[in-house]
């Protein structure tokens, strides 16, 4: 089955630690990759995404992201997390063409920062 | 530049009763989408309204629908609300055609006792 998997449902990291929040898709064909941020009682804020092109894509608030193709992956990094970063992450796919512009989620990390 | 709006922001229905959810996009964008967010389920998607039509729809029951008006603002309706439909409801827009970027709007929290 088509799906989007983040293993990681809760991270603690502490201010200034590196951050490695984890993405695997389960689809035939290459989709629109992206991560997603939501602040408590916030929508949704795109970080970064991928269509093509270079495997290594860069974001908003120092955040970045590599595509693996043969592991299916799109793992989202930041070399020093701050304070501010506490936030549920989400990473979504879009299949151009078979699903109709629409969006499918994982099921979100959910990051704490520790001073 | 206004990004997308949704009203109310929260809401407090009991069970069986009907509700509307409004949902403005951002100017220059005929896609409206509506996303469900609720607790363990994740978020999952409702549907897609381009250009006043419905182009996709998620797998939801037919008592979850909506519409899209000629000013591209769009409404969900939910009949006979069940206490499973606690969520948050976000609406999101895009410029139309083939995939473009989504902007999220805060959303709509919906509590059903």
């Amino acid at each position: 089955a088509q799906s989007v998997t983040q293993p990681d449902i809760h991270i603690t990291v502490s201010e200034g630690a590196s951050l490695e929040l984890r993405c695997n898709y389960s689809y035939g064909a290459t989709p629109y990759l992206f991560w997603y941020v939501q602040s408590p009682g916030q929508g949704l804020q795109l970080l970064l995404k991928y269509f093509s092109g270079d495997t290594l894509v860069q974001g908003i608030k120092g955040f970045e992201a590599e595509f693996k193709r043969s592991q299916s992956s799109f793992n989202l990094r930041k070399p020093s997390v701050h304070w501010s970063d506490a936030a549920e992450y989400f990473c979504a796919v879009v299949l151009i063409k078979a699903a109709g512009n629409k969006l499918t989620f994982g099921g979100g990390t959910r990051v704490l920062v520790k001073p | 530049e206004a990004g997308v709006t949704q009203s109310p922001t929260h809401l407090i229905k009991t069970r069986g009763q009907q509700v509307t959810l409004r949902c403005s996009p951002i100017s220059g964008h005929t896609s409206v989408y509506w996303y469900q967010q609720a607790l363990g389920l994740g978020l999952q998607f409702l549907l897609w309204y381009d250009e006043g039509e419905e182009r996709n729809r998620g797998n939801f029951p037919p008592r979850f629908s909506g519409r899209q008006f000629p000013n591209y603002s769009s409404e969900l309706n939910v009949n006979a609300l069940e206490l499973e439909d606690s969520a948050l409801y976000l609406c999101a827009s895009s410029l139309g055609g083939v995939y473009n970027e989504q902007f999220f709007g805060p959303g709509t929290r919906l509590t059903v006792l």
